[in-house]
């Protein structure tokens, strides 16, 4: 029973266009999302986050949407560069779960010079 | 200020054997949580302390896994017996506030 779900496993863009992540989730109860990014051998960082209340959050060339009607979110980064080629991870929360995080299975980017 | 430290990067035992698996936190962070991933799929949760108190233990699979956090510090994750399916890479994370996540590098497990 997966809770969210990010259904592309991978996304190959060119350098300088934009790049969309897509999660879904399933649970009504969560309220807070968090986009991480993860390079080989290393743990995942923190990237954007996005509360229910809101719809949108921008921070720099990241940009978060929720549609909650959809249980939907989305990550856009532009324009994309090499350096941002890692696996993202969609992450959500919610009150009755305290902060634990359940997460997306992920989303490998590639980055095309 | 020192990130979260994992030790050991990387670990490969024999089914049937123990492995300690050792976190120390970002200083001051009282929340300290064990995240693992397998066969690289999701990233699930095991467990959350604060301080030296489980607040959460719900994501443990199973009575094999024994973690402590001594004296509220750093924090211990043992497998006894490890088994072929606890194969996989184990992240430590600490937070001082909600969800201020910052997370080890991991340690890689695996059984053989």
């Amino acid at each position: 029973d997966q809770q969210v779900k990010q259904n592309s496993p991978s996304l190959s863009v060119q350098e300088g266009r934009i790049s969309i992540l897509n999660c879904d989730y399933t649970n009504s109860m969560f309220d807070y999302f968090l986009w991480y990014k993860k390079y080989p051998a290393e743990g995942p960082t923190f990237l954007i986050s996005i509360s229910s209340i809101k719809d949108k959050n921008e921070d720099g060339r990241f940009t978060v949407f929720l549609n909650k009607s959809a249980k939907h979110l989305s990550l856009h980064i532009v324009p994309s560069q090499p350096g941002d080629s890692a696996v993202y991870f969609c992450a959500a929360s919610g009150r009755a779960a305290g902060n634990k995080l359940t997460f997306g299975g992920g989303t490998r980017v590639l980055v095309k010079p | 200020e020192a990130g979260v430290t994992q030790f050991p990067s990387h670990s490969v035992i024999e089914k049937g054997q123990t492995v300690t698996l050792r976190c120390d936190p970002i200083s001051g962070h009282d929340n300290l949580y064990w995240y693992r991933r397998v066969m690289g799929k999701e990233i699930k949760f095991l467990l959350h302390f604060v301080k030296e108190s489980k607040q959460d233990e719900s994501g443990m699979p199973n009575n094999r896994f024994l973690a402590e956090r001594t004296g509220g510090t750093y924090s211990t994750l043992k497998v006894q017996p490890a088994e072929l399916e606890d194969s996989g890479v184990y992240f430590c994370a600490s937070s001082q506030a909600y969800y201020g996540y910052t997370f080890g590098s991991g340690t890689r497990l695996t059984v053989v």
